[in-house]
């Protein structure tokens, strides 16, 4: 069962374009929401990070805006670059009972000249 | 760098065999996490440690199972695979005891193929 929803599967920006990912859950029990950023052969890192009381937060060219009544959650990447081609996970961390991290199946970002 | 390192980098098995997989945490972090990441797919969390202790499990066979030891480093160990558990397995380190905010450092995995 598909906890975390996201899309699109894969996504292709011209350089200085914008990228946009979207995702969705189900989970009421979820209440913290971090985006991942996986380079080939790498873990992946830990981009930025949103709690769902907060409705948008920025970091650099990074953005996640989150709608808690749609259930439903995005990042931007601004002035996309060549260097930021990678996979993109959005995840929901839930603490009730255990902790743990539900992944979304990814967006590969390619970011052409 | 994250500082969590693992250890094979690849391994090959073959069906109904044992495995066991190595990490070694960042010094000091006190909560290591395994994942098993399908082909394509987003990681899956298959249970955390603090201070030795499995603190979380997902939704994995008792066949997986996981050890930390005081020096920072951990284990994962699979009996009886299948060819499905054919995967990248990451740990993830952090600080505390693995609440919300503390944040997980990724190692860069084990490719286990199982034939």
């Amino acid at each position: 069962q598909q906890q975390v929803k996201q899309s699109p599967q894969s996504l292709i920006v011209q350089k200085g374009g914008i990228s946009i990912i979207n995702c969705a859950y189900e989970n009421t029990a979820f209440d913290y929401f971090p985006w991942y950023q996986q380079f080939p052969g790498k873990g992946p890192a830990l981009l930025i990070a949103i709690r769902p009381d907060v409705s948008e937060k920025k970091e650099g060219r990074f953005t996640i805006s989150f709608n808690k009544s749609a259930k439903q959650f995005s990042l931007h990447i601004m002035d996309s670059q060549p260097g930021d081609s990678a996979t993109y996970f959005c995840a929901a961390f839930s603490g009730a009972g255990s902790y743990q991290l539900t992944f979304g199946k990814g967006t590969k970002l390619s970011v052409i000249p | 760098e994250t500082g969590v390192t693992q250890s094979p980098t690849h391994l090959i098995k073959t069906r109904g065999q044992q495995v066991t997989l190595r990490c070694s945490s960042q010094s000091g972090h006190n909560t290591v996490s395994w994942y098993q990441q399908a082909l394509g797919q987003g990681p899956q969390f298959i249970f955390q440690y603090y201070r030795e202790e499995e603190n979380g499990r997902g939704n994995f066979p008792p066949r997986f199972s996981g050890l930390q030891f005081p020096n920072y480093s951990s284990e994962l160990n699979v009996n009886a695979l299948e060819l499905d558990d054919s995967a990248l397995y990451l740990c993830a380190s952090s600080l505390g005891a693995g609440g919300q905010t503390d944040t997980q450092y990724f190692g860069p995995g084990t490719r286990l193929t199982v034939l």
